[in-house]
């Protein structure tokens, strides 16, 4: 069975300073991976994908992922954070099953220093 | 844009009422699905439905049962609501099927039961 592991469940990082999340899943067959974004208050909202092609993709916000086969990992990274950037964030794999499901990951926070 | 609306943001009942979460989508949608999120348990599966009256078991059914009796409609019933079931309910909707699609959530509704 697919799994997510974000290993991290809180992060606190300076207002300008760089980011980095982790993702390491599990899946039998070649994977495709989400990044979402959930602001305080809110639903999840898609960052980014990764499907197929070049490993390292860029989706809103700023952000970036890059797939590792090897690692079986697809981190999550952000040059500069900004305040605004606080918020949970869900890693998750897609299910090849009849009703596009994805398994989530469990989270994580982040907390943006002035 | 793809919008999924939830009824309510914020629900408070009582013990041992019964407990009707709305959910409706707007873009067509074959498959949608509602969870439960809680910290440090990420999102859970509660279930999930892939056509009209059709409807799988997530991963924590117990306590709860759904109805989809038009496409673009999907309710989370709490049949006797309990103090356990105080959280927030995330329902999601993606298109079609396979391992590609991109779940599109609403905003929540939190329900507290006293």
């Amino acid at each position: 069975a697919q799994s997510v592991t974000q290993p991290d469940i809180h992060i606190t990082v300076s207002e300008g300073a760089s980011l980095e999340l982790r993702c390491n899943y599990s899946y039998g067959a070649t994977p495709y991976l989400f990044w979402y974004v959930q602001s305080p208050g809110q639903g999840l909202q898609l960052l980014l994908k990764y499907f197929s092609g070049d490993t390292l993709v860029q989706g809103i916000k700023g952000f970036e992922a890059e797939f590792k086969r090897s690692q079986s990992s697809f981190n999550l990274r952000k040059p500069s954070v900004h305040w605004s950037d606080a918020a949970e964030y869900f890693c998750a794999v897609g299910t090849n099953t009849n009703a596009g499901k994805s398994t989530f990951g469990d989270g994580t926070t982040l907390t943006v220093k002035p | 844009d793809v919008k999924v609306t939830q009824s309510s943001r914020y629900l408070v009942k009582r013990t041992g009422e019964k407990v009707f979460l709305e959910c409706v989508q707007d873009m067509d949608h074959e498959n949608m699905f509602w969870y439960r999120q809680d910290p440090g348990l990420g999102l859970r599966l509660i279930y999930f439905s892939y056509d009209v009256k059709m409807k799988e078991k997530g991963d924590i059914p117990e306590g709860y049962s759904v109805s989809r009796e038009k496409k673009e409609r999907f309710s989370l019933i709490l049949e006797s609501a309990s103090t356990n079931q105080t959280s927030m309910y995330l329902c999601a909707s993606t298109p079609g099927q396979g391992a590609k699609n991109i779940q599109y959530f609403g905003a929540g509704t939190r329900l507290s039961v006293l």
